[in-house]
Protein backbone atom coordinates (compact mmCIF):
# COMPACT_ATOMS: atom_id res chain seq x y z
CA UNK A 1 0.00 0.00 0.00
CA UNK A 2 1.13 3.38 -0.02
CA UNK A 3 2.80 4.76 3.10
CA UNK A 4 4.79 8.22 3.80
CA UNK A 5 8.15 8.53 5.59
CA UNK A 6 9.20 11.79 7.14
CA UNK A 7 11.70 12.97 9.47
CA UNK A 8 10.81 12.34 13.30
CA UNK A 9 11.32 15.78 15.24
CA UNK A 10 11.29 17.54 16.83
CA UNK A 11 13.23 19.96 15.07
CA UNK A 12 14.88 22.85 16.44
CA UNK A 13 16.24 25.58 14.62
CA UNK A 14 17.49 29.28 14.91
CA UNK A 15 16.48 31.50 13.23
CA UNK A 16 18.03 32.24 9.90
CA UNK A 17 19.13 29.28 9.48
CA UNK A 18 18.29 26.55 6.31
CA UNK A 19 15.71 24.09 6.81
CA UNK A 20 15.29 20.75 5.36
CA UNK A 21 12.16 18.08 6.31
CA UNK A 22 13.17 14.54 4.64
CA UNK A 23 9.70 13.01 2.85
CA UNK A 24 9.93 10.11 1.22
CA UNK A 25 6.92 8.06 -0.48
CA UNK A 26 5.95 4.41 -1.34
CA UNK A 27 3.43 4.57 -4.07
CA UNK A 28 2.63 2.63 -7.71
CA UNK A 29 2.14 4.93 -10.62
CA UNK A 30 2.11 8.75 -10.05
CA UNK A 31 0.48 10.15 -6.79
CA UNK A 32 0.19 14.07 -6.35
CA UNK A 33 2.54 15.00 -3.40
CA UNK A 34 1.78 17.44 -0.25
CA UNK A 35 3.50 19.54 2.25
CA UNK A 36 1.05 20.63 4.90
CA UNK A 37 1.36 23.12 7.95
CA UNK A 38 -0.76 23.42 11.14
CA UNK A 39 0.43 26.16 13.34
CA UNK A 40 -0.06 26.43 16.83
CA UNK A 41 -4.29 26.37 17.84
CA UNK A 42 -4.99 25.94 14.03
CA UNK A 43 -6.23 23.60 11.66
CA UNK A 44 -3.88 21.81 8.62
CA UNK A 45 -3.63 24.42 5.89
CA UNK A 46 -2.33 22.76 2.18
CA UNK A 47 1.81 24.84 2.46
CA UNK A 48 2.43 23.51 -1.35
CA UNK A 49 2.02 20.61 -3.51
CA UNK A 50 2.99 18.82 -7.18
CA UNK A 51 1.52 16.82 -9.12
CA UNK A 52 3.91 15.62 -11.62
CA UNK A 53 7.57 13.95 -11.28
CA UNK A 54 10.28 17.08 -11.03
CA UNK A 55 7.53 19.23 -10.23
CA UNK A 56 8.50 22.38 -7.96
CA UNK A 57 6.10 23.52 -4.94
CA UNK A 58 6.22 26.22 -3.52
CA UNK A 59 5.09 28.74 -1.14
CA UNK A 60 5.78 31.00 1.63
CA UNK A 61 9.45 31.15 1.03
CA UNK A 62 9.02 26.74 1.38
CA UNK A 63 10.12 24.54 -1.98
CA UNK A 64 9.98 20.61 -1.77
CA UNK A 65 10.58 19.07 -5.66
CA UNK A 66 8.65 15.84 -6.55
CA UNK A 67 11.75 13.05 -7.42
CA UNK A 68 10.54 10.23 -8.86
CA UNK A 69 13.60 8.35 -8.92
CA UNK A 70 14.35 8.94 -5.29
CA UNK A 71 10.41 9.07 -4.15
CA UNK A 72 11.17 11.83 -2.71
CA UNK A 73 9.76 15.62 -1.29
CA UNK A 74 11.44 17.04 0.92
CA UNK A 75 11.10 20.57 2.17
CA UNK A 76 13.34 23.49 2.18
CA UNK A 77 13.44 27.10 3.26
CA UNK A 78 16.73 28.98 3.18
CA UNK A 79 16.37 31.15 5.79
CA UNK A 80 13.74 29.79 9.04
CA UNK A 81 11.82 32.63 11.08
CA UNK A 82 10.36 32.41 14.39
CA UNK A 83 6.99 32.28 12.73
CA UNK A 84 7.85 28.98 10.91
CA UNK A 85 7.13 27.24 14.46
CA UNK A 86 4.58 24.72 13.61
CA UNK A 87 4.32 21.06 12.54
CA UNK A 88 4.95 20.11 9.12
CA UNK A 89 2.76 17.00 7.58
CA UNK A 90 3.80 15.05 4.17
CA UNK A 91 1.06 13.67 2.05
CA UNK A 92 -0.26 11.95 -0.81
CA UNK A 93 -3.13 11.09 -3.03
CA UNK A 94 -4.54 9.90 -6.11
CA UNK A 95 -8.01 10.87 -5.61
CA UNK A 96 -9.79 13.20 -8.26
CA UNK A 97 -9.99 15.80 -5.66
CA UNK A 98 -7.37 14.54 -3.36
CA UNK A 99 -9.28 13.79 -0.47
CA UNK A 100 -7.98 10.23 0.46
CA UNK A 101 -4.40 11.96 1.69
CA UNK A 102 -1.99 9.28 2.98
CA UNK A 103 -0.12 11.66 5.68
CA UNK A 104 3.47 10.92 6.92
CA UNK A 105 3.44 11.27 11.04
CA UNK A 106 4.66 15.03 11.05
CA UNK A 107 7.42 17.09 12.23
CA UNK A 108 7.05 19.59 14.73
CA UNK A 109 9.30 22.40 14.14
CA UNK A 110 10.63 25.03 16.49
CA UNK A 111 12.62 28.30 15.95
CA UNK A 112 14.36 29.91 18.69
CA UNK A 113 15.29 33.37 17.90
CA UNK B 1 -11.01 32.33 3.38
CA UNK B 2 -13.23 29.06 4.07
CA UNK B 3 -12.95 27.90 7.48
CA UNK B 4 -13.72 24.50 9.05
CA UNK B 5 -15.01 24.49 12.75
CA UNK B 6 -14.25 21.19 14.76
CA UNK B 7 -15.74 21.07 18.61
CA UNK B 8 -15.05 20.16 21.22
CA UNK B 9 -11.02 20.85 20.90
CA UNK B 10 -10.41 18.05 23.64
CA UNK B 11 -12.30 15.63 25.41
CA UNK B 12 -11.77 13.28 28.22
CA UNK B 13 -14.56 10.57 29.09
CA UNK B 14 -14.75 7.31 30.94
CA UNK B 15 -14.66 4.12 29.45
CA UNK B 16 -17.94 2.64 27.97
CA UNK B 17 -19.61 6.02 27.07
CA UNK B 18 -19.93 7.70 24.31
CA UNK B 19 -18.69 10.88 22.76
CA UNK B 20 -19.79 13.12 19.70
CA UNK B 21 -17.21 15.33 17.92
CA UNK B 22 -18.80 18.47 15.81
CA UNK B 23 -17.38 19.58 12.63
CA UNK B 24 -19.18 22.87 10.77
CA UNK B 25 -17.84 24.24 7.80
CA UNK B 26 -18.63 28.05 8.61
CA UNK B 27 -19.06 29.91 5.27
CA UNK B 28 -19.64 27.47 2.96
CA UNK B 29 -21.60 24.41 2.20
CA UNK B 30 -20.14 21.03 2.00
CA UNK B 31 -21.98 17.73 0.94
CA UNK B 32 -18.57 15.96 1.71
CA UNK B 33 -16.64 15.91 4.72
CA UNK B 34 -13.53 14.05 5.75
CA UNK B 35 -12.40 12.42 9.19
CA UNK B 36 -9.35 11.51 10.00
CA UNK B 37 -7.36 9.60 12.84
CA UNK B 38 -3.80 9.96 14.27
CA UNK B 39 -2.37 8.05 17.03
CA UNK B 40 0.35 8.66 18.75
CA UNK B 41 3.67 9.02 16.71
CA UNK B 42 1.89 7.38 13.95
CA UNK B 43 0.26 9.24 10.50
CA UNK B 44 -2.97 11.02 10.25
CA UNK B 45 -5.33 8.01 8.82
CA UNK B 46 -8.92 8.62 6.81
CA UNK B 47 -11.54 6.90 8.83
CA UNK B 48 -14.37 7.86 6.74
CA UNK B 49 -16.24 9.90 4.13
CA UNK B 50 -19.31 11.98 5.08
CA UNK B 51 -22.05 12.07 2.69
CA UNK B 52 -24.41 14.88 3.44
CA UNK B 53 -28.35 12.78 3.16
CA UNK B 54 -26.78 9.40 2.67
CA UNK B 55 -24.26 6.62 4.50
CA UNK B 56 -20.80 7.47 5.53
CA UNK B 57 -17.83 5.19 3.63
CA UNK B 58 -15.45 3.69 5.76
CA UNK B 59 -12.21 3.10 5.02
CA UNK B 60 -11.01 -0.72 5.65
CA UNK B 61 -10.56 -1.88 9.19
CA UNK B 62 -12.81 1.30 10.57
CA UNK B 63 -15.73 -0.12 12.36
CA UNK B 64 -19.15 1.52 11.18
CA UNK B 65 -21.27 0.03 14.17
CA UNK B 66 -18.53 2.08 16.43
CA UNK B 67 -17.48 5.10 14.58
CA UNK B 68 -21.16 6.59 13.85
CA UNK B 69 -21.52 9.55 11.47
CA UNK B 70 -24.17 11.46 10.52
CA UNK B 71 -24.10 14.07 7.94
CA UNK B 72 -27.71 15.63 8.40
CA UNK B 73 -26.71 19.37 7.06
CA UNK B 74 -24.92 20.91 4.53
CA UNK B 75 -22.64 22.60 7.02
CA UNK B 76 -22.63 19.71 9.78
CA UNK B 77 -20.97 16.15 9.99
CA UNK B 78 -20.84 14.69 13.70
CA UNK B 79 -18.33 12.00 14.35
CA UNK B 80 -19.68 9.85 17.86
CA UNK B 81 -17.03 7.42 19.33
CA UNK B 82 -19.60 5.05 20.73
CA UNK B 83 -18.60 2.47 24.41
CA UNK B 84 -15.46 4.13 23.90
CA UNK B 85 -12.33 2.29 25.66
CA UNK B 86 -8.62 3.52 25.78
CA UNK B 87 -7.65 2.49 22.59
CA UNK B 88 -9.58 4.76 21.08
CA UNK B 89 -7.57 7.68 22.51
CA UNK B 90 -6.57 9.71 19.73
CA UNK B 91 -6.69 12.80 17.64
CA UNK B 92 -9.45 13.03 15.57
CA UNK B 93 -9.27 15.91 12.48
CA UNK B 94 -12.03 16.83 9.71
CA UNK B 95 -11.73 18.46 6.54
CA UNK B 96 -14.24 19.63 3.66
CA UNK B 97 -13.99 20.95 0.56
CA UNK B 98 -15.53 24.27 -0.28
CA UNK B 99 -17.30 24.25 -4.06
CA UNK B 100 -15.78 24.29 -6.84
CA UNK B 101 -15.35 27.77 -8.23
CA UNK B 102 -14.70 28.07 -12.79
CA UNK B 103 -13.82 24.66 -12.62
CA UNK B 104 -10.78 24.89 -10.78
CA UNK B 105 -10.73 22.47 -7.72
CA UNK B 106 -10.00 24.00 -4.09
CA UNK B 107 -7.92 22.70 -1.26
CA UNK B 108 -9.09 20.61 1.87
CA UNK B 109 -10.01 22.96 4.47
CA UNK B 110 -9.28 20.94 8.41
CA UNK B 111 -10.24 21.80 11.61
CA UNK B 112 -8.42 22.28 14.28
CA UNK B 113 -8.60 18.38 15.75
CA UNK B 114 -10.51 17.00 18.80
CA UNK B 115 -7.91 15.23 21.60
CA UNK B 116 -9.96 12.26 22.67
CA UNK B 117 -8.77 10.66 26.03
CA UNK B 118 -10.56 7.29 27.12
CA UNK B 119 -9.92 6.46 30.97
Amino acid sequence: GNSVTQMEGPVTLSEEAFLTINCTYTATGYPSLFWYVQYPGEGLQLLLKATKADDKGSNKGFEATYRKETTSFHLEKGSVQVSDSAVYFCALSYSFGNEKLTFGTGTRLTIIP
Amino acid sequence: GAVVSQHPSWVICKSGTSVKIECRSLDFQATTMFWYRQFPKQSLMLMATSNEGSKATYEQGVEKDKFLINHASLTLSTLTVTSAHPEDSSFYICSARPPLKGGLGSPLHFGNGTRLTVT
